[in-house]
Order: C-alpha cells, then structure tokens, then sequence
C-alpha cells in the first residue's frame, strides 16, 4: 500500500505570497490532519478533516485555512505568507471513524518545506 | 494551550542499556496520548495510541504505560541499538468543548544511542 504522499516536497515563496499544499492519505483513509514544525514552537496541530469536513482546528490564524476532496486528498492553504511561516508541513492520514478521531495510528508524510523570503 | 513536558531534553545511552521517558500531562479533559518515533530527515513513525488509564502497550523492545488520573505517561526501551537513536514525542489529545479535540505535543526526548 502507497504511503501518504506531499507534494510539492520544497518550496521558496516571498513575504505576502499565498501557497497551496497537498497530501493524498493512504487508500482507505478518511482522516487527514496537518501539522506544522518550526524549530522554535516544535511540532503543532493545524487542523484535521474528515469525510471533507473540517473536524477539529488547532490554534492557527485564518490565514491557514484546508479542504478535503470527496477522494480524501487534502489540500493546505496559507495567504499572504510571513516570515514566521517558514517551516516544514506535515501531513498525516489514519482510518478513524465518524465519531470519534486521534484514536487511529497516524501515518505521517515526507513533509513539505515552505521557505518565505 | 495545554502544556505538555517530556523528561529529559536529552539522553546518551550505551548500546545495550535499558531506558526510559516521561510524558507529563494535564490530567482533565483527556482523550488519547501517542507516542512517536522521529528519526532525523525522516517522516514521524506512531509507536502507540493510548486511550485508557492502566494502558500497557509493547513493540518489540519498546513498551508504554500511561496513568490519565495522575497525568504522565512512561516510554521504555530494554537494550537500546543505535538504530533506537531518535527524538521521541508525545502528543495529548483532549477534548476542547463543543464535540472537537485539540492536541499539544511535548518538545520530544532525543535519545542517542553510543555503539
């Protein structure tokens, strides 16, 4: 079975650019969450979506924003990109259930590294 | 934000030597904890998903206990290799009101593992 898959895997935008982000889970995944790593706030939850529905939001501000696709991929958006934005994105998928999420083991992907200039 | 500290920072141990972490965690509002793996230039592995207090989980050489009532869970690993050499997370997931869950993850405990 592929495993979750981020593209693109590097990526160079400059201050109040906009960037998109994508992640395909493994087949059969519903849940998608995406997570951000910056060497200062280590590893934090953006948000999780379900079934393309946004489930569960971390502590970001609405420049952040996602979308799930009827197939499951995901999609990250960021507008007008600041500095403090340059960090490597992770997603991660698992199979969860309507009900409840995070009780499923998280597959995570390479990552994406966004650089802002 | 819910803090969440893992104990120690940092950890050389001879191959061979058996060790352990911490997790510390609020203990209101629970809803799971997972441990992970996090090797350097690769992706986060899940070790474990726990959600009950008393839980005990084992993976080869790897073992977790978690207590939700006194907030902190505990990672070991019996004969470390080198290969065990990675930074180890925990992430605390509760419930933050209205059906929705929030997740904090500690700092990571990076273990090095001498030949």
């Amino acid at each position: 079975k592929a495993g979750v898959t981020q593209t693109p895997r590097y990526l160079i935008k400059t201050r109040g650019q906009q960037v998109t982000l994508s992640c395909s889970p493994i087949s059969g995944h519903r849940s998608v969450s995406w997570y951000q790593q910056t060497p200062g706030q280590g590893l934090q939850f953006l948000f999780e979506y379900f079934s393309e529905t946004q489930r569960n939001k971390g502590n970001f501000p609405g420049r952040f924003s996602g979308r799930q696709f009827s197939n499951s991929r995901s999609e990250m958006n960021v507008s007008t990109l600041e500095l403090g934005d340059s960090a490597l994105y992770l997603c991660a998928s698992s199979l969860d259930s309507p009900d409840t999420g995070f009780t499923d083991t998280q597959y995570f992907g390479p990552g994406t590294r966004l650089t802002v200039l | 934000i819910l803090n969440v500290e893992q104990s120690p920072q940092s950890l050389h141990v001879q191959e061979g030597d058996s060790t352990n972490f911490t997790c510390s965690f609020p203990s209101s509002n629970f809803y799971a904890l997972h441990w992970y793996r996090w090797e350097t230039a690769k992706s986060p592995e899940a070790l474990f998903v726990m959600t009950l207090n008393g839980d005990e989980k084992k993976k080869g050489r790897i073992s977790a206990t978690l207590n939700t009532k006194e907030g902190y869970s505990y990672l070991y690993i019996k004969g470390s290799q080198p290969e065990d050499s990675a930074t180890y997370l925990c992430a605390f997931y509760f419930h933050s009101g209205a059906g929705s869950y929030q997740l904090t993850f500690g700092k990571g405990t990076k273990l090095s593992v001498i030949p």
